[in-house]
């Protein structure tokens, strides 16, 4: 049982340069997150989706945006990315009747 | 919106040692409230969680967590610390009606042999 896959787990970009995370969890959660970390700030909501098809912005949305045209798969998207984006990202996926929100292991990337 | 404030971005204890971490909340509601773990290099673990039922929440690895509204807290206890215990330790809250959380900055646990 995989659960909730991140990949890639680490990644260096140079700045203004583009990428994709991609989060895939097989227990047929309808919600998914995207959180990042940063030292002293814990996890920052940055987008989510309560289905697919369907995305709404967190609480750090500016640079990003995020795709779910599969119910397994939220794809995090960094379109020119920045110093400031330089963090670990974490997915999480929940099924809608309970509170139990399960992570993936961390994708840590540098701006450089 | 909700916040929740860790107090304490380190604690250190000594093995065998009581176990305190601090957490209030700021709500005029009561939320739903959690516990989370994270390992080095890994990603977080529900400890446990407070969705009403009852004040005192008995979690996972021994810890457990006592609501108390009037003080708007949350702590989160373990009577004997040990060695694996050492982790960092996020309190997070979530609104009625939402599904994603809110966390706070984090406690970084630390234990003394």
């Amino acid at each position: 049982n995989a659960g909730v896959t991140q990949t890639p787990k680490f990644r260096v970009l140079k700045t203004g340069q583009s990428m994709t995370l991609l989060c895939a969890q097989d227990m047929n959660h309808e919600y998914m997150y995207w959180y990042r970390q940063d030292p002293g700030m814990g996890l920052r909501l940055i987008h989510y989706s309560v289905g697919e098809g369907t995305t709404a912005k967190g609480e750090v949305p500016d640079g990003y945006n995020v795709s779910r045209l599969k119910k397994q798969n939220f794809l995090l998207g960094l379109e020119s990315a920045a110093p400031s984006q330089t963090s670990v990202y974490f997915c999480a996926s929940s099924p809608p009747d309970t509170d139990t929100i399960y992570f993936g292991e961390g994708s840590w990337l540098t701006v450089v | 919106a909700q916040s929740v404030t860790q107090l304490g971005s380190h604690v250190s204890v000594s093995e065998g040692a009581l176990v305190l971490l601090r957490c209030n909340y700021s709500s005029s509601v009561p939320p739903y409230l959690f516990w989370y773990v994270q390992y080095p290099n890994q990603g977080l673990q529900l400890l446990l969680k407070y969705t009403s039922a009852a004040t005192l929440v008995k979690g996972i690895n021994g810890f457990e967590a006592e609501f108390k509204k009037s003080e708007t807290s949350f702590h989160l206890t373990k009577p004997s610390a040990h060695m694996s215990d050492a982790a960092e330790y996020f309190c997070a809250v979530r609104e009625a009606g939402r599904r994603a959380l809110t966390f706070g900055s984090g406690t970084r646990l630390q234990v003394q042999p």
